[in-house]
């Protein structure tokens, strides 16, 4: 089945560490980004990638880094310069979709990161 | 101003109503709107597309007024299991493939 894949589902990080989230997807679609939602509020960007090998700030950059060295996957390193990065954490890719007839977003199931 | 807002809720109606949610957005060069569900705890999910000639799927009914730059969710005799948080989404297109989210709106259907 075609879709994306986040890992891990839940991470615990101490503070002063540096973590890493996981995403892949197997759509083909040129676009992939990441949100940060906090408790009752709604999504913010953080980075989004149109294309391999680069990449753009969205709203909220700081304190996170991005790469996107293939198609299928952009992950997202949460640096100790994030001084709150208790959230939940959401990629997301677009593309060309026949039933809706333009770019339609999918998410991953997210990650729960959580500093202890 | 936001890009995109939403009036967040809570919106508690009877299972039956009929609820209705709007959304405005500010870039008149806009492109394609969707409106997305997000249960608690969970990754939002599309729930349909938005066109300017209106579309309806089932019980769920969305409207594009480009003049007045909002859209519409119209849900009619709703279900318990329609409580959610409901997302409109905006993709720019001076911005090829950049969306928007909107807060939310959060519905509760109460028997």
């Amino acid at each position: 089945d075609g879709g994306i894949t986040q890992s891990p589902k839940y991470l615990f990080r101490k503070e002063g560490q540096n973590v890493t989230l996981s995403c892949e997807q197997n759509l083909n679609h040129d676009a992939m980004y990441w949100y940060r939602q906090d408790p009752g509020q709604g999504l913010r960007l953080i980075y989004y990638s149109q294309i391999v090998n680069d990449f753009q700030k969205g709203d909220i950059a700081e304190g996170y880094s991005v790469s996107r060295e293939k198609k299928e996957s952009f992950p997202l390193t949460v640096t100790s310069a994030q001084k709150n990065p208790t959230a939940f954490y959401l990629c997301a890719s677009s593309g060309l979709d026949r039933t809706t007839s333009g770019n339609t977003i999918y998410f991953g199931e997210g990650s729960w990161l959580t500093v202890v | 101003r936001k890009e995109v807002e939403q009036d967040p809720g809570p919106f508690n109606v009877p299972e039956g109503a009929t609820v209705a949610f709007n959304c405005t957005y500010s870039n008149s060069a806009s492109q394609s709107f969707f409106w997305y569900r997000q249960d608690c705890r969970k990754e939002p999910k599309l729930l349909m597309s938005v066109y300017s000639s209106g579309n309806e799927d089932g019980r769920f009914t969305a409207q594009l007024n480009r003049a007045s730059q909002y859209i519409s969710l119209l849900i009619r005799d709703s279900k318990l299991s329609d409580s959610a948080t409901y997302l409109c989404v905006v993709i720019h297109n001076t911005n090829a493939g950049k969306s928007t989210f909107g807060d939310g709106t959060t519905l509760t259907v109460k028997p």
